[in-house]
């Protein structure tokens, strides 16, 4: 059974730092992972898709890397803005599974 | 171009009813899945749909069921409500075919008593 695990689960920046956010998953055997954000009470916004055979993916401020080998992925958000509050989940689905298995996610609030 | 919809936004039903939750997939996709999501947690892979068949189904018991229409929009069924079917209920869409990335709609909040 694949696990998902994202440390820590809440981080509280000043406006301006890189955010680092880790997610790190169990079963190496996965055919792609994807990041999200959710703001309180709302749906998932994909941020990044990365597929298995792809090391990173970037969208503007967003960077996204995968280590398949050591089953982790780091994404980084730079120069934090206050509207990047939000909760970051990654999710990995797996070669054989049609599912999505999630991490709880980590919280994130940046400090004007 | 309209994405995941999803109706209704909220919900609050008593123990032991029956609850009926909609989904629209986005323009062009044909595969639907729900998750539940609990409070502080990720959300949980409920079932997938696809040609109108459920193709996967996760860990949840019978009184989750659902179904896919021609249109390929979606219902989520649950019966005999417990409290603890309080929860966020998220539909995602996707295509069959290639990299499946999913688009999520904004969900709908059950409120159990």
């Amino acid at each position: 059974k694949q696990e998902v695990t994202q440390i820590p689960a809440a981080l509280s920046v000043p406006e301006g730092e890189n955010l680092v956010l880790n997610c790190s998953f169990t079963d190496s055997a996965i055919y792609n992972l994807q990041w999200f954000r959710q703001d309180p009470g709302k749906g998932l916004t994909s941020l990044l898709l990365i597929q298995s055979s792809q090391r990173e993916q970037t969208s503007g401020r967003l960077n996204a890397s995968l280590d398949k080998s050591s089953g982790r992925s780091t994404l980084y958000i730079a120069a934090s803005q206050p509207g990047d509050s939000a909760t970051y989940l990654c999710a990995v689905r797996h070669y054989n599974d049609y599912k999505l298995s999630f991490g709880a996610g980590t919280t994130v609030t940046v400090r004007a | 171009d309209a994405g995941v919809t999803q109706s209704p936004t909220h919900l609050i039903k008593t123990r032991g009813q029956q609850v009926t939750l909609r989904c629209s997939p986005k323009s062009g996709h044909d595969t639907v899945s729900w998750y539940q999501q609990a409070l502080g947690q990720g959300p949980q892979f409920i079932f997938q749909y696809y040609e109108e068949e459920e193709r996967q189904r996760g860990n949840f018991p019978d009184r989750f069921s659902g179904h896919q229409f021609p249109n390929y929009s979606s219902e989520l069924n649950v019966n005999a409500l417990l409290l603890g079917d309080s929860a966020l209920y998220l539909c995602a869409s996707s295509l069959a075919q290639g990299v499946a990335k999913l688009f999520f709609g904004s969900g709908t909040q059950l409120s159990v008593l």
